[in-house]
């Protein structure tokens, strides 16, 4: 069975702080896809990434950057200078190949940036 | 732009009430998602959507239907509403693609309090 596990409930840092947020992931399947999503205040669910199993290779967006090992099946993710408007619960979520495959979402992390 | 739309944000209903909430996509996503968030237990599936009049179980369908009689639509129905159903609902969508997973498009959210 899938499983997503982070393990940080809640995270207070103070502006310009770098941050990470872990996500452990569990599957039997050798192929598999792996995204983050952040909740604002708002409600909405925002896309931040997508990444499959067969692409290891880190990745920077800007202020964030993502760090996928396998070996220790985990999918992190760090913001650098965070500001106030990073403020939100963030989402790892896992699918397996199918695009007929529902998500599994880990229970999120809340992150609280202060000015 | 993707865009995911929920009937009402906010909804107050009372026990035993029958309640509709309303979800459109406007991308020609095959599937079509709803999950239910509360605090600490994150994102969990309550039915999904392959295709027009197709519906699968998530993990926690007691309490609730569904249907699908247009491929944009996709209706969750609490058939007797009871105050353990209070939450908020989200509704997703995505394209099917036989290889791959694509993200899951979140429309703003229902908070649905039952009184």
């Amino acid at each position: 069975a899938q499983k997503v596990t982070q393990a940080q409930t809640e995270i207070s840092v103070v502006e310009k702080e770098d941050v990470t947020l872990d996500c452990v992931y569990e599957t039997r399947d050798t192929t598999y896809y792996l995204f983050w999503y952040k909740q604002p205040p708002s409600g909405e669910l925002v896309f931040l990434i997508r990444r499959n199993s067969f692409d290891e290779q880190n990745e920077i967006s800007g202020r964030y950057s993502w760090n996928f090992q396998k070996s220790t099946s985990s999918f992190n993710f760090t913001i650098t200078a965070s500001q106030v408007v990073d403020s939100a619960v963030y989402f790892c979520a896992l699918s397996e190949t199918s695009g007929n495959t529902p998500l599994v979402f880990g229970k999120g992390t809340r992150l609280s940036v202060i000015a | 732009d993707v865009k995911v739309t929920q009937s009402s944000r906010y909804l107050v209903k009372r026990t035993g009430e029958k309640v509709f909430l309303e979800c459109v996509q406007d991308m020609d996503h095959e599937n079509m998602f709803w999950y239910r968030q509360d605090p600490g237990l994150g994102l969990r599936l309550i039915y999904f959507s392959y295709d027009v009049k197709m519906k699968e179980k998530g993990d926690i369908p007691e309490g609730y239907s569904v249907s699908r009689e247009k491929k944009e639509r996709f209706s969750l129905i609490l058939e007797s509403a009871s105050t353990n159903q209070t939450s908020m609902y989200l509704c997703a969508s995505t394209p099917f693609l036989s290889t791959a997973a694509y993200e899951q498009y979140f429309g703003p959210g229902t908070r649905l309090t039952v009184t």
